[in-house]
This record gives C-alpha cells, structure tokens and sequence, in this order.
C-alpha cells in the first residue's frame, strides 16, 4: 500500500544549526509530495510540495528534493530559527479522484536560542 | 490566499450530546471537503470525504452514523458527532481542496472536542 515514513522526533536544535527531518515513502504509482507544517495551536499549512521527480519545493528558507530512486523527499533548512518550532507532516497524494492525502507520523522540531 | 474556518474553535459537551463542527472555505469553492481526526502527538487520520451534494465516502473503522457529515453548499461542510462519549474528545481537522488546484488541501486551525 501506499505510506509515508518519518524521522521520530523530537528534533532539538539551537539557533542558526542545520536542520534535515527525513521522508521517505512506498507508493504504487507517482504521487506529488507536501511538507505541512503545523505551528503550537494552529491548522496545518502547506509548506512545500513537488509533484514530480527531481522537483525541488522550497518556501521560507525550507527545501525538498523529490528523489524517485530513494524514494525521499526529505525537508531541510541552513539555519534554523525558533520561531521554525512545530511539528512538520510529509504527505503524498496521486492525481485524480479524491486526492486523499497519506500521512506521514509527524516530526516536532523545538528550536532553541 | 485560499482560507479555511472552523467553527467553534473548541467544545466541551456532556456524554450523549451531539456536537456540530462546521468547515468554511472562505474566499474560493471547494468541490471536496475532508474531515480529519488528530489524537495527541499522533499524524492525522483521515475520516472522510466528502463532495458537494453527494454521500461522504467514509474511511474504513469510521462509523458513518457516528460522525455525521453534510456538504451542503461549495463553502459549507459540517460534522455532527452524534450521542459523543469520552472517547470522542479529539482534534478534529477539516481541509478544502479548490476546484482548480485538485492536489493542494487547505486546512481549517482545527476544533478541539472535550467529552465530559
């Protein structure tokens, strides 16, 4: 089946460090890929998304390359700040019928001064 | 861009009573709306879909008379937890996707069910 796989976190990290959260994913087709990010008490936001291989989303100083041989989409920034504290979502989707959205668990990033 | 509300923001009920959750797409149409379920530091759950003007497609586990769902226009979906148990309580979170952008959902900032 289809699924999206995760870096447990959280993640902690001072200010100004690197930041990777790692994505990968097992599909049955090709499907477009999102990073959502969800700040402390609020509704999830699209952060990034690439819907074909070699893509590169980017938005905010966060990237990710869609990798078809490794099947990875993994998300990073050069230098994080601690207002980038939340939890991030990898997701997939395919093109057509409902569009249903597939999960990853969650990565929580906590960015310390 | 494209915003998504959910109303109310959070609910305390007693055991037994039915609570209504509405998701509005504000400023574009959605075609298909999606209600999601959040439990604590957990991904979300994907409960059902629903269309404008047809039966939601219900997500396997999910009972359909349990969690009522209408999409009655472009702009309006709404959940009806029916006759909610302590086990209810969760985040629940909808999302709208456009009618010309199929693969981007916007999400609503999520309704936060206690149960008492």
């Amino acid at each position: 089946g289809n699924s999206v796989t995760q870096m447990e976190g959280p993640v902690t990290l001072s200010e100004e460090a690197f930041l990777t959260i790692n994505c990968t994913y097992t599909a049955t087709g090709y499907p477009s890929l999102f990073w959502y990010v969800q700040y402390p008490g609020e509704g999830l936001q699209l952060l990034l998304k690439a819907t074909k291989a070699d893509d590169k989303g980017s938005n905010k100083g966060f990237e990710a390359t869609y990798r078809k041989e490794t099947t990875s989409f993994h998300l990073e920034k050069g230098s994080v700040q601690v207002s980038d504290s939340a939890v991030y979502f990898c997701a997939l989707t395919f093109s057509g019928g409902y569009n249903k959205l597939i999960f990853g668990a969650g990565t929580r990033l906590a960015v310390h001064p | 861009g494209a915003v998504v509300s959910q109303h109310p923001s959070r609910v305390i009920c007693k055991s037994g009573t039915s609570v209504k959750i509405e998701c509005r797409s504000l400023d574009f149409q959605a075609t298909t709306m999606f209600w999601y379920r959040q439990f604590p530091k957990k991904s979300l759950m994907l409960m059902a879909t629903s269309n404008e003007g047809s039966k939601a497609t219900y997500e396997q586990g999910v009972e359909k008379d349990k969690f009522l769902i209408n999409h009655a226009s472009l702009t309006l979906s709404t959940l009806t937890v029916t006759s909610a148990h302590p086990e209810d309580s969760s985040f629940y979170i909808c999302s709208a996707r456009e009618m010309t952008r199929r693969e981007t959902q916007y999400f609503g900032p999520g309704t936060r069910l206690l149960v008492l």
